[in-house]
């Protein structure tokens, strides 16, 4: 996908285990989101940064946290995963204009 | 805040047969429309979107789309679907400005059959 990636794409942790996924941009658009695809849900957005440092909350956001250090970097961590954790992430980016966003490839958790 | 219903869960149709996938908006803000359609094992690509303007809007390969504000309908169209079509399809409302949270609906799982 152009300018998105992620890491790893496939990932498999025990319960209780701490986890980062990473999502990564060359684009340098100030927006980006993680979201968790679950079949009969769609995608459901966990949590969000409109710029450096600056982050907030998504409609599933218990379990999970952010960080923003630079424009070009967004991680998700799930402190101690959890079964209910096992989804599809994908990250995405957009710039505050009217042109929707590009989506990463996704990473597929497992939590055993 | 908005909410998205995708009505058909699953859709099968035959090669070169029209097809239609439902999408339901709510929401007490003008929004911004989009679909979304997900090959699988990979990412979401935009379809395409309806900001403002003309309530018809059409993608690249065909498939078009109609923005209806009094039925709150964003329903999207093919009059003659491919194989290469098979994939699910999202529909998804955001408001007009800001970080453009998207909301997505549950997805439809477009299947042709030869």
């Amino acid at each position: 996908d152009a300018g998105i990636t992620q890491s790893p794409r496939h990932k498999v942790t025990e319960t209780g285990t701490p986890v980062t996924l990473r999502c990564h941009q060359t684009e340098n658009h100030r927006y980006m989101y993680w979201y968790r695809q679950d079949p009969g849900h769609g995608l459901r957005l966990i949590h969000y940064s409109y710029g450096v440092k600056d982050t907030d909350k998504g409609e599933v956001s218990d379990g999970y946290s952010v960080s923003r250090s630079k424009t070009e970097d967004f991680l998700l961590t799930l402190e101690s995963a959890t079964s209910s954790q096992t989804s599809v992430y994908f990250c995405a980016i957009s710039e505050p204009t009217d042109s929707g966003y590009t989506f990463g490839s996704g990473t597929r958790l497992t939590v055993v | 805040a908005q909410s998205v219903t995708q009505l058909d869960s699953q859709v099968p149709v035959f090669e070169e047969a029209p097809v239609e996938l439902r999408c339901n908006y709510s929401s007490s803000v003008s929004v911004y429309l989009f679909w979304y359609v997900q090959y699988p094992n990979q990412g979401l690509q935009l379809l395409l979107k309806y900001l403002s303007g003309s309530t018809l809007v059409e993608s690249i390969n065909g498939f078009e789309a109609e923005f209806n504000k009094s039925q709150t309908s964003f329903h999207l169209r093919k009059p003659s679907v491919h194989i290469s079509d098979t994939a699910e399809y999202f529909c998804a409302v955001s408001g007009p400005s800001g970080a453009q949270k998207l909301v997505f609906g549950q997805g439809t799982r477009l299947t042709i059959n030869p």
